[in-house]
């Protein structure tokens, strides 16, 4: 079984500041790594995947993630934020290896963040 | 991109009527589609899996008699809320993907269901 932990459900920012939404994991299985982005009232969309290889992976909208194995962490990070980044984000984990579970999508809490002016 | 559509948005409706949701993969063939529910302010809670042609599997505490889920084609499953009340009030989402762990899920915009 796999757990995902967003360890801050809020994350206030002013507008050009960097940001890092954290996320820890924890499986019994080797898993593949996620984030995605919710809208207010919509779906989700995909912002960056881990798979293999680099353990920096860069994704859409200027975010990226680093991998860390050791520490069983996925941080999401972007350099400079705006104002239209203000959402709510979820890391999540599927397992990469057969059995029942496969690409099933086990999702963290959500962490919400606000961008200021 | 991958596109999902999922209708209608919003449903509102009186106690005990039954209410469809639909999830179509609009540009690639989804072999696997995945139901999910969103209380307010948690995150996305896993319902069932629907694999096209055969019957979906439920997690651990979700009602199959309550929830019944149809996935017909490569492209449409359908999730029936049968006599909803007003605690199946909730934010459902459909995504859509091959039962492939390294391929992402494509998710529809979410269905907003107020059950008075």
């Amino acid at each position: 079984a796999q757990s995902v932990t967003q360890l801050d459900s809020q994350v206030p920012v002013f507008e050009e500041a960097p940001v890092e939404l954290r996320c820890n994991y924890s499986s019994s299985v080797s898993v593949y790594l996620f984030w995605y982005v919710q809208y207010p009232n919509q779906g989700l969309q995909l912002l960056l995947k881990y798979l293999s290889g680099s353990t920096l992976v860069k994704g859409i909208n200027g975010f990226e993630a680093e991998f860390n194995k050791s520490q069983t962490s996925f941080h999401l990070r972007k350099p400079s934020v705006h104002i239209s980044d203000t959402a709510e984000y979820f890391c999540a984990v599927s397992p990469n290896a057969g059995g029942t579970s496969y690409g099933k999508l086990t999702f963290g809490q959500g962490t919400i963040l606000t961008v200021h002016p | 991109g991958a596109v999902v559509s999922q209708h209608p948005s919003r449903v509102i409706c009186k106690s005990g009527t039954s209410v469809k949701i639909e999830c179509r993969s609009l540009d690639f063939q989804a072999t696997t589609m995945f139901w999910y529910r969103q209380f307010p302010k948690q995150s996305l809670m896993l319902m069932a899996t629907s694999n096209e042609g055969s019957k979906a599997t439920y997690e651990q505490g979700v009602e199959k008699d309550k929830f019944l889920i149809n996935h017909a084609s490569l492209t449409l499953s359908t999730l029936t809320v049968t006599s909803a009340h007003p605690e199946d009030s909730s934010f459902y989402i459909c995504s859509a993907g091959r039962r492939v762990g390294n391929q992402p899920q494509h998710f529809g915009d979410g269905t907003r269901l107020s059950i008075l």
